[in-house]
């Protein structure tokens, strides 16, 4: 059973065109983060949000985290060819005041055609 | 300052063969994650060591093992291996266990298992 769920999986979209990346979860995460991935590099964190309801802003990508904090969406304004790559979120949970492991979501692939 | 430093970057080993791969971590972090990173199951988590102890497994044989050092580079170790350990291994460092504000990854090392 996945933890977090992304969607969609793939994405191709043109240049100049709007884009919203979703993970869901059943759990409630102390913190949500997201990353971009290029192929063959480890990923690199883009946000993290910690707050129910937080929206946090990184130029042209929008970053929510649920009110309940089991979910968030990245919404990409205006996409360019440069913004191709895949897009993992991954939830940080806390047990009993000790932090656990990250979970990743298997990501979406954004594809950016000129 | 430096990233997470991760070797070999490629390897290509024969069924049965064991493996070692390093990671240094930023310097002033003290906790290592790995993560094994294949196109079907996503990033799946391994192991964390937070001075120099394990404070998390993930679901993996125990043919897989990992150590961390005093200065905070760590190893992990492939023993017997198969042919579905072929992946993209990750590294990440923190400052704090968990990664509740985020990891820093290596660019990882591609294992190839033949």
């Amino acid at each position: 059973t996945q933890l977090l769920e992304q969607s969609p999986q793939f994405l191709s979209i043109q240049e100049g065109e709007n884009l919203t990346v979703y993970c869901n979860s059943s759990s409630v995460f102390s913190s949500l983060q997201w990353y971009r991935q290029e192929p063959g590099e480890g990923p690199v964190l883009l946000v993290t949000v910690v707050t129910g309801g937080e929206v946090k802003k990184l130029k042209r990508l929008t970053f929510q985290f649920g009110d309940a904090r089991k979910d968030s969406s990245l919404h990409i304004t205006a996409a360019q060819t440069g913004d191709t790559g895949l897009y993992l979120c991954a939830g940080a949970m806390n047990y009993g005041g000790s932090q656990g492991n990250l979970i990743f979501g298997k990501g979406t692939k954004l594809s950016v055609k000129p | 300052k430096a990233g997470v430093t991760q070797t070999p970057r490629y390897l290509i080993k024969t069924r049965g063969q064991q493996v070692t791969l390093s990671c240094s971590p930023i310097s002033g972090h003290r906790s290592v994650s790995w993560y094994q990173q294949t196109p079907g199951q996503g990033l799946q988590f391994l192991f964390e060591y937070f001075s120099e102890t394990q404070r998390n497994k993930g679901n993996f044989p125990g043919r897989f093992s990992g150590r961390q050092f005093s200065n905070s580079r760590s190893e992990m170790n492939v023993s017997t291996l198969e042919l579905g350990d072929s992946a993209l291994y990750l590294c990440a460092s923190s400052f704090l266990p968990g990664a509740p504000i985020g990891y820093t990854f290596g660019s990882g090392t591609r294992l190839t298992v033949v």
